[in-house]
């Protein structure tokens, strides 16, 4: 079974430009997860999404995030403009029917 | 709100050492509770879980949590760890109350020397 995959692995932007991340999850997985790991903390839930409807956005600093996942399946996360504070690895998951999410590998983004 | 703290920040520790990682959440209701590993380089990966039953829990790689209620804590156990055990460690939590989202902890770095 294929796992989640993330892309690009690495990503370094300067300050004010803006930056996508990409996430397939697994095959058939109807939820999926995005988290903001910053160095030294665990990761953050910033959305989740069941299907291509949003359940839970609350954390997720909207001026300047935006994530879609229009047909269901995979899904971007954006970020515009991007502040030094973004820095950080950005994490997708999915989860199926069970409570086990599976982590992709995870876009590394430096804000210069 | 769930919420997820662990003890120790940064551990190190010689090869056949024994390792104990503590872990405490805080949630009104029934969780679920996890341990994550990532070890350099690597994405997280499950180490074991506990939904319900049997409170001492084994996962892969010879781990062990065992969950007490009465202390709201989930603690990691090896007793003898190897220098490829060198991996950051999380501890999270979710309930089906909240739509099984997860809460991490902060981490706990473990450095094995050889």
């Amino acid at each position: 079974e294929a796992g989640v995959a993330q892309s690009p692995r690495y990503k370094i932007i300067e300050k004010r430009q803006s930056v996508a991340f990409w996430c397939n999850p697994i095959s058939g997985h109807a939820t999926l997860y995005w988290y903001q790991q910053i160095l030294g903390q665990g990761p953050k839930l910033l959305i989740q999404f069941q299907n291509n409807g949003v359940v839970d956005d609350s954390q997720l600093p909207k001026d300047r995030f935006s994530a879609e996942r229009l047909k269901g399946v995979d899904s971007t996360l954006k970020i515009q403009p991007a502040k030094l504070e973004d820095s950080a690895v950005y994490l997708c998951a999915s989860r199926g029917g069970y409570n086990e999410q599976f982590f992709g590998p995870g876009t590394r983004l430096t804000v210069l | 709100a769930q919420s997820v703290s662990q003890h120790n920040h940064h551990v190190i520790l010689s090869e056949a050492a024994s390792l104990e990682l503590g872990c405490n959440y805080s949630y009104g209701g029934t969780v679920n509770l996890f341990w994550y590993v990532q070890y350099p380089g690597q994405h997280l990966q499950l180490l074991l879980k506990y939904f319900s039953g049997d409170p001492l829990v084994k996962g892969i790689k010879g781990f062990e949590a065992e969950f007490i209620k009465s202390k709201f804590s989930f603690n990691l156990r090896k007793p003898s760890v190897q220098w490829s055990d060198t991996a950051e460690y999380f501890c999270a939590v979710n309930a089906r109350s909240n739509d099984y989202k997860l809460s991490f902890g902060a981490g706990t770095t473990v450095t094995v020397r050889a």
